[in-house]
């Protein structure tokens, strides 16, 4: 069964540097998303991803983030400056196949790379 | 704007015993609502979904109703196992747009 694939598992990184988290979506998925999870929190949308460009995006997703698809099948999330409160698990999801297009089929996550800043 | 509530956490239970979680949501228009399951370590798994008012979702012994009257999609599972312990995440969304989760409930089921 197709599934979403994320890389690095874990990210451990000093307060200021830049990360970038990778994600590869299912292969025919047209719509892509990042959410993040703080610890013991609950799930929140990050920003979504179709047609090469961002078609919603949270408060959370200020101008530290940013998202790219930069080959057609990988999807990566930077954070050019990274803050102690970025420490969370980031989850990537896709959905919406071709063909149908509506984006409104069910979204797939990945397993997540957990993220701590120190 | 969009919303999702669940019932507070951790809940424990027996084995065997009848799980009930309860979710409601505040939405504009007519979203669809999710279950997601999050295993210790793992990722969100998709549980069961329904897309219209009076759909059941149903997957692994697990069920959810979709209500509009009462703006609801409470989790039920008739006798729940151990494996079953996990974080349950009620989810609405509205077309292409992103999940508006709930808070997650903890589930430990004891043997």
């Amino acid at each position: 069964e197709p599934e979403v694939t994320q890389t690095p598992s874990h990210q451990v990184t000093q307060m200021g540097q830049e990360v970038i988290l990778r994600c590869v979506p299912i292969s025919n998925h047209l719509y892509f998303y990042w959410y993040r999870q703080i610890l013991g929190q609950k799930v929140e949308f990050l920003v979504s991803f179709y047609n090469n460009e961002i078609s919603e995006k949270s408060e959370i997703f200020d101008d530290q983030f940013s998202v790219e698809r930069p080959d057609g099948s990988n999807f990566t999330l930077k954070i050019r400056s990274t803050k102690l409160e970025d420490s969370a698990m980031y989850f990537c999801a896709s959905s919406g196949q071709r063909g149908d297009a509506s984006g409104t089929d069910t979204q797939y996550f990945g397993p997540g790379t957990r993220l701590t800043v120190l | 704007g969009n919303s999702v509530t669940q019932m507070e956490g951790p809940v424990t239970l027996s084995e065997e015993a009848f799980l009930t979680i309860n979710c409601t949501y505040t939405a504009t228009g007519y979203p669809s609502l999710f279950w997601y399951v999050q295993y210790p370590g793992e990722g969100l798994q998709l549980l069961l979904k329904a897309t219209k008012a009076d759909d059941k979702g149903s997957n692994k012994g697990f069920e959810a109703t979709y209500r509009k009257e009462t703006t609801s999609f409470h989790l039920e599972k008739g006798s729940v196992q151990v494996s079953d312990s996990a974080v349950y995440f009620c989810a609405l969304r509205r077309g292409a747009q992103k999940l508006v989760f709930g808070q997650g409930t903890r589930l430990t089921i004891n043997p």
